[in-house]
């Protein structure tokens, strides 16, 4: 079974630029979260879709924003980049319970010039 | 103060030794706790979960909750050099929304 894809793995930007980050989940899990990890804050939460429709969202400016297709493939995209966006981005898919297990791609690692 | 705090190492033992990794929690309501590891250039994986107090023991892991204290152990026995990670202490909120703590790294030397 594929595990979660995250594209592009690298990517460099400047500041003012915005980015398009896309995560193939798990066959079969509708639920679809992003995760923000830094040095110093560790993973945050960024949102949550499932089933197309944003369930959950984290304390981020409206800069970043994300979307879920029908397939359940999902998509996040921040715009005008700081030089604290630069981060690795992480996706994670999961069966949609309450408790269930997060299976994290390796992550979108962007840096902001 | 947030949800989940956890000491960000990092930690370098010896090959064999039991490595001890802790976190604390702020909410008393909290009580599914979960551990990832994660690889260097990998997204984390889940190692253990656990429900309310007491341990819980998987091969040479055991994971421990205190509630009292609001604390959570992760206690590697005969730590090995595959063992090097970090790793993540973490809980679930509402709508699959996780609070993770920082990350504690690890070296097992051999």
């Amino acid at each position: 079974k594929a595990g979660v894809t995250q594209t592009p793995r690298y990517l460099i930007k400047t500041r003012g630029q915005q980015v398009t980050l896309s995560c193939s989940p798990i066959s079969g899990h509708r639920s679809v979260s992003w995760y923000q990890q830094t040095p110093g804050q560790g993973l945050q939460f960024l949102f949550e879709y499932f089933s197309e429709t944003q369930r959950n969202k984290g304390n981020f400016p409206g800069r970043f924003s994300g979307r879920q297709f029908s397939n359940s493939r999902s998509e996040m995209n921040v715009s005008t980049l700081e030089l604290g966006d630069s981060a690795l981005y992480l996706c994670a898919s999961s069966l949609g319970g309450v408790t269930g297990e997060l299976f994290f791609g390796e992550g979108s690692r962007l840096t902001v010039l | 103060q947030k949800e989940v705090e956890q000491d960000p190492g990092p930690l370098s033992v010896p090959e064999g030794a039991i490595v001890s990794l802790n976190c604390t929690y702020s909410n008393s309501a909290f009580q599914y706790f979960m551990w990832y590891r994660q690889y260097s250039r990998k997204g984390p994986e889940l190692l253990m979960y656990t429900y309310s107090s007491g341990n819980k023991e998987d091969g040479r892991f055991t994971a421990q909750v205190d509630k009292s204290s609001k604390y959570i152990s992760l206690f590697i026995r005969d730590s090995q050099p595959s063992d090097s990670a970090t790793y993540l202490c973490a809980h679930p909120n509402t709508g699959n929304q996780f609070y993770f703590g920082t990350g504690t790294s690890l070296t097992v030397i051999p």
